[in-house]
């Protein structure tokens, strides 16, 4: 599975630890996407980038943190703000809007458990 | 914002059978519909999609189907098989900036 990757698959911390996931794709997509899925939840957006140096908060931003200094990087810090960050982590990607008002197909990556304790 | 909204929350059916899921949503400016299956462990990943300016859509055993004024949408899966064991999302997007999910459906085939 080449595409988007996503690093470490399972990650433990500490309470009170800022903690940063990896995401990389090499799909030459312009957005990107942070989701976090909890069983029985589905997925929801924590943020979004549609191009280099700027994104969006998402529907459960607080507590979480990202950059998007280069096409290909977009991660994610889950700060100690985050009241219960146990979760699995997902990170997308797709073609993105060039300007337009059209959706495209999001690729994932292969998610990253995190367990804070 | 947008809402969306997916039943029932878990199916089984008998191999060779059909499996019906539904979604509705809130914002009549959705335009754009994905359904991912996730196996356990794994990524999402995309089965079908429809825009709004389509119907009906079919994929081998695979058929989503929309009614903008009722707004709701469905999947269709004939000829169940084991391999379609999984949860699946759907989904509904206005512009691409965000994607608004359903909770999940996980389908059991039984052989």
């Amino acid at each position: 599975d080449g595409g988007i990757t996503q690093s470490p698959k399972y990650l433990f911390r500490k309470e009170g630890q800022n903690v940063t996931l990896s995401c990389e794709q090499n799909l030459n997509h312009d957005a990107m996407y942070w989701y976090r899925q909890d069983p029985g939840q589905g997925l929801r957006l924590i943020y979004y980038s549609q191009i280099v140096n700027d994104f969006q908060k998402g529907d459960i931003a607080e507590g979480y943190s990202v950059s998007r200094e280069k096409k290909e990087s977009f991660p994610l810090t889950v700060t100690s703000a985050q009241k219960n960050p146990t979760a699995f982590y997902l990170c997308a990607s797709s073609k993105g809007l060039a300007g337009g008002h059209v959706a495209y197909e999001q690729y994932f990556g292969p998610g990253t458990r995190l367990t804070v304790t | 914002g947008e809402n969306v909204e997916q039943h029932p929350s878990t199916l089984s059916v008998q191999e060779g059978d059909s499996a019906v899921i539904k979604c509705t949503y809130s914002d009549s400016a959705s335009n754009y519909f994905p359904w991912y299956k996730q196996e356990l462990g794994k990524r999402p990943q995309l089965i079908i999609d429809i825009r709004s300016n389509v119907g009906e859509k079919k994929d081998q055993r695979i058929a989503v189907t929309l009614n903008k004024t009722a707004k709701h949408f469905s999947l269709h899966i004939t000829e169940t098989q084991p391999e379609d064991s999984a949860v699946y999302f759907c989904a509904a997007s206005v512009t691409g900036n965000q994607f608004y999910f359903g909770t999940g459906t996980s389908l059991t085939v039984i052989p």
